[in-house]
C-alpha cells in the first residue's frame, strides 16, 4: 500500500495572503498520478489540480499551484491570493496506473481569515 | 450534467438494523467506487467495480458489508447487521477509464 503523509494538520492564512500544503508519499513506482481534493464544510470530495508523475511541469489552476519534487517524493500545493471561500479540509491522493485505487493523506485544515 | 448522486445523505438507525446505501454514477462513466472517512481511519476505499464488475474489494470491512451494482447507473452498499463502529460518512464516485474520480456528496451514517 501507498503512504500519503500530510505533516500539517492545520494551516490558518490571512485573505489574499498565500499558503502551502506539504505532501509526501512513498512509493517504488516510477509513473503515478498525485491529486490534491478539497473538502469544505459541506463535505463534497472537489478535484483541485491533478499531477502525472512523468510530466516535469508542475500542474497550475487558477489560483492554485503544485510543486513537485520526484526525487524527494514530495507534492505540496500553493494556494495564492487566499479566498474566504477556499476554507476547507485538503486532502492529497497517490494512484498507480491501472490500480485506480486512491490513497489518501490525513488531510490539512485551512481556514482562511478575513 | 448531474453529478454522482447518493441517498440518503443522512441516515439514522439502531445496531442491528440493516443499512442500505445508494449511489448513481455519471452517466458513461465506466468505474465506479465506494469509500469511508471516519475521523480515526480517514478516507479509505471499501470496494470498486469496472464495467459493473466487482475488481477489489479489499478495503471491505467484513462480511456484514456487501456492494452490488447491477447496472451502470446504480450501485448499493449494505450494512446487516450494523454496529455503531460503522458510524462515518460513505463517499460513492465514479470515473472514466479510471481518470480522475469525480465524489457525490456522501451519506453521513449514525448507527446508535
Amino acid at each position: 500500500a501507498q503512504t500519503v503523509t500530510q505533516s500539517q494538520p492545520e494551516m490558518s492564512v490571512q485573505e489574499a495572503e498565500t499558503v502551502t500544503l506539504s505532501c509526501t508519499y512513498d512509493t517504488s513506482e516510477s509513473n503515478y498520478y498525485l491529486f490534491w481534493y478539497k473538502q469544505p464544510p459541506s463535505r463534497q470530495m472537489i478535484l483541485v489540480i491533478r499531477q502525472e508523475a512523468y510530466k516535469q511541469q508542475n500542474a497550475t489552476e487558477n489560483r492554485f499551484s503544485v510543486n513537485f519534487q520526484k526525487a524527494a517524493k514530495s507534492f505540496s500545493l500553493k494556494i495564492s491570493d487566499s479566498q474566504l471561500g477556499d476554507t476547507a479540509m485538503y486532502f492529497c491522493a497517490f494512484m498507480k496506473p491501472n490500480d485506480y485505487k486512491l490513497s489518501f493523506g490525513a488531510g490539512t485544515t485551512v481556514t482562511v481569515r478575513a | 450534467d448531474a453529478g454522482v448522486i447518493q441517498s440518503p445523505r443522512h441516515e439514522v438507525t439502531e445496531m442491528g438494523q440493516e443499512v442500505t446505501l445508494r449511489c448513481k454514477p455519471i452517466s458513461g462513466h465506466d468505474y465506479l467506487f465506494w469509500y469511508r472517512q471516519t475521523m480515526m481511519r480517514g478516507l479509505e476505499l471499501l470496494i470498486y467495480f469496472n464495467n459493473n464488475v466487482p475488481i477489489d474489494d479489499s478495503g471491505m470491512p467484513e462480511d456484514r458489508f456487501s456492494a452490488k451494482m447491477p447496472n451502470a447507473s446504480f450501485s448499493t452498499l449494505k450494512i446487516q447487521p450494523s454496529e455503531p463502529r460503522d458510524s462515518a460518512v460513505y463517499f460513492c464516485a465514479s470515473s472514466f477509464r479510471g481518470n480522475e474520480q469525480f465524489f457525490g456528496p456522501g451519506t453521513r451514517l449514525t448507527v446508535l
